[in-house]
């Protein structure tokens, strides 16, 4: 079965600076990949996916990832972070039933 | 919006006590999870549906049981609940069906505190 690993648990990063969410996966054939955002007392909400086709792949509130199958790694970016990117990230991929979640990397965005 | 309802949001139960958990969705979905959020473990699978009276265990299914009666509601029991049961619970559903890189979605979640 596929796995994914996210490296970092939690990100510090200062307001309008640049982040990188580090994820790597367990090599297969065909790689599906996600990112999920959960902002605190929600659920998880997609935030890009990584289907086929450009493996820069551009998601929701200015985040990107890009897809580099020579490194198995999965990274999310983004160039500069506001105060309201502090939120838990997970990386996933198809598991055997439904996706299968990295553990997560809290991003702590501060002033 | 995929239309998941969760309920009850927070409950405080007593260790032994039987629990369940409702999720009701108003789309149809076949698919719908039942997955357990902790502290340095992210999310894992408790239970999931592919149908109607069609339910597999998941990663962390023991202590566990669920059913589905209708598409649109699927619900989650601790039979005699542990205070290892204290979690955040999250309902699941997939849009689409047959290919694993459709776009899973999830309810608000339910806190469960077993004291």
């Amino acid at each position: 079965a596929q796995s994914v690993t996210q490296l970092d648990s939690q990100v510090p990063v200062f307001e309008e600076a640049p982040v990188e969410l580090r994820c790597n996966y367990s090599s297969s054939v065909s790689v599906y990949l996600f990112w999920y955002v959960q902002y605190p007392n929600q659920g998880l909400q997609l935030l890009l996916k990584y289907l086929s086709g450009s493996t820069l792949v551009k998601g929701i509130n200015g985040f990107e990832a890009e897809f580099n199958k020579s490194q198995t790694s999965f990274h999310l970016r983004k160039p500069s972070v506001h105060i309201s990117d502090t939120a838990e990230y997970f990386c996933a991929v198809p598991g055997d039933s439904t996706l299968t979640f990295g553990k997560g990397t809290m991003l702590l965005v501060s002033p | 919006d995929a239309g998941i309802t969760q309920s009850p949001r927070h409950k405080v139960t007593e260790t032994g006590t039987p629990v369940t958990l409702r999720c009701h969705q108003t789309e149809n979905h076949r698919y719908m999870y039942w997955y357990r959020q902790d502290p340095g473990h992210g999310l894992r699978l408790i239970h999931y549906s592919y149908g109607v009276k069609d339910t597999d265990k998941g990663e962390v299914s023991d202590g566990y049981s669920v059913s589905r009666s209708k598409t649109e509601d699927f619900l989650l029991t601790l039979e005699s609940a542990t205070s290892s049961q204290t979690s955040v619970y999250f309902c699941a559903i997939t849009v689409g069906e047959g290919s694993s890189g459709n776009t899973i979605y999830f309810g608000e979640g339910s806190w469960l505190t077993v004291v």
